[in-house]
């Protein structure tokens, strides 16, 4: 069935480094693309998107890439802060339409300071 | 703009019980949607409301219903409580349903 699948349960940084949080996606009909910071004790907080025709969104100290060809999304973060410890989401919506989203699982990502 | 928010905030039951839990959505916004998170599951979505109708349906049981309200506030009920129903319940909203969808801090729910 349809599934968003990340390639790493668990990330561990050095602080100041810059991290990479990757995911896959199995529906090629997707469209559109949203990252996710879920912080202990608080619900999924927006991050960044991306639609479908687009490669590359860049936000604060955020980007996320998109290559449509292997059905992938990466989130990249630069130079890592212990604010960003969390756990992230990557979620699809199939389409632009009304169908539900679908989260992948998650990685935990932890920056050692 | 106040955030979406979620009353209560943590529950406790025990099992054959019945919850309510309620959203409140961001201003302005009509669609509502609902997801279970645990462990093992990770976020499972729920159903979705839009101008009082559900929209979407996902895979779970007919104990978990839900309404919105003619102000987008929305309440989801689960009856006949089950262990394997202990989760972070969260409630998102989102203009029409297809944009970014902003989250409420959740309702923890235990089951005894």
């Amino acid at each position: 069935g349809e599934s968003v699948g990340l390639h790493l349960p668990t990330l561990s940084v050095q602080e100041g480094d810059n991290s990479i949080i990757n995911c896959a996606y199995s529906n090629s009909a997707s469209d559109y693309f949203i990252w996710y910071k879920q912080e202990s004790g608080k619900g999924p907080q927006f991050i960044i998107d991306i639609r479908s025709n687009m490669d590359k969104r860049q936000g604060q100290r955020v980007t996320v890439l998109l290559n449509k060809t292997v059905k992938h999304l990466s989130l990249q973060i630069a130079a890592t802060q212990p604010g960003d410890s969390a756990v992230y989401f990557c979620a699809e919506n199939p389409k632009t339409s009304y169908d539900k989203v679908i989260f992948g699982p998650g990685t935990s990502l932890s920056v050692i300071p | 703009k106040a955030g979406v928010t979620q009353t209560p905030r943590y529950l406790i039951k025990t099992r054959g019980q019945q919850v309510t839990l309620s959203c409140s959505p961001i201003s302005g916004h009509r669609s509502v949607s609902w997801y279970q998170q645990t462990p093992g599951q990770g976020l499972q979505f729920l159903f979705e409301y839009f101008s009082e109708t559900q929209r979407n349906k996902g895979n779970f049981p007919g104990r978990f219903s839900g309404r919105q309200f003619s102000n987008s506030r929305s309440e989801m009920n689960v009856s006949t409580l089950e262990l394997g129903d202990s989760a972070l319940y969260l409630c998102a909203s989102s203009l029409e349903g297809w944009e970014t969808q902003y989250f409420g801090p959740g309702t923890r729910l235990l089951v005894l």
